[in-house]
């Protein structure tokens, strides 16, 4: 069975600072895509960043990026220069269809 | 602005009542999907329509009953709920389910949700 564990319920950063939330996974396959979601309290779950296994170089979208590591089934998410925008729940997911972690609340303080 | 549109954004209904929450997409998706979601709890998978086809019904009760009348649309109808199938019920879809397909792993687009209270 596919499972996906975030181990971080709440985190919190500081304005313009660094923060990076873990994500584990486990499986069976060689080639699989992973996620990252931000729902914030408007509900909608948005696309922050993917990372497809095959690829050795880690992913990055302007200040998101992934720091994946295969072999320990790793796939933590780092957020540089901190927004009170990025304020929100957070959720890893692995699979389709998608299985989501249980998620990591953000806070972030001005 | 989100690319799926999920209606209504609230129903409050009894548990004798007959509602429908209804999904939108314009995107050319061919997968669409039904996600229940709890307070401060992640999505569920309920069900998966591939080309217009049930493909996965995670066991969800017969009160909850899919239908994708087309590739761009996909209701869910409600009966006899019970106060605890009150959540976010979240609409989603994406390229398709194609095994062997580069598409196969094409993230979810989500919509804003419907709030369901039952009572």
């Amino acid at each position: 069975a596919q499972t996906v564990t975030q181990s971080q319920p709440e985190m919190s950063v500081q304005e313009a600072e660094t923060v990076t939330l873990s994500c584990t996974y486990d499986t069976s396959e060689s080639d699989y895509y992973l996620f990252w979601y931000k729902q914030p309290p408007s509900r909608q779950m948005i696309l922050v960043i993917r990372q497809e296994a095959y690829k050795q170089q880690n992913a990055t979208e302007n200040r998101f990026s992934v720091n994946f590591q295969k072999a320990a089934k790793s796939f933590s998410l780092k957020i540089s220069d901190s927004q009170l925008g990025d304020a929100a729940m957070y959720f890893c997911a692995y699979g389709t269809p998608l299985v989501f972690g249980k998620g990591t609340r953000l806070s972030v303080i001005a | 602005d989100t690319e799926v549109t999920q209606t209504p954004k609230h129903l409050v209904m009894g548990m004798t009542n007959k509602k429908s929450l209804k999904c939108e997409q314009h995107m050319g998706h061919r997968a669409m999907y039904w996600y229940k979601q709890k307070a401060k709890k992640p999505p569920e998978l309920m069900f998966v329509y591939s080309y217009e086809k049930l493909s996965i019904n995670e066991s969800v009760p017969s009160r909850f009953s899919p239908e994708c009348p087309n590739s761009s649309l996909l209701n869910l109808h409600l009966h006899a709920l019970q106060p605890e199938d009150s959540a976010l019920y979240l609409c989603a879809s994406s390229r398709n389910r194609d095994r062997g397909s580069r598409s196969y792993n094409s993230p979810l687009h989500f919509g804003n949700g419907t709030r369901l209270t039952v009572t």
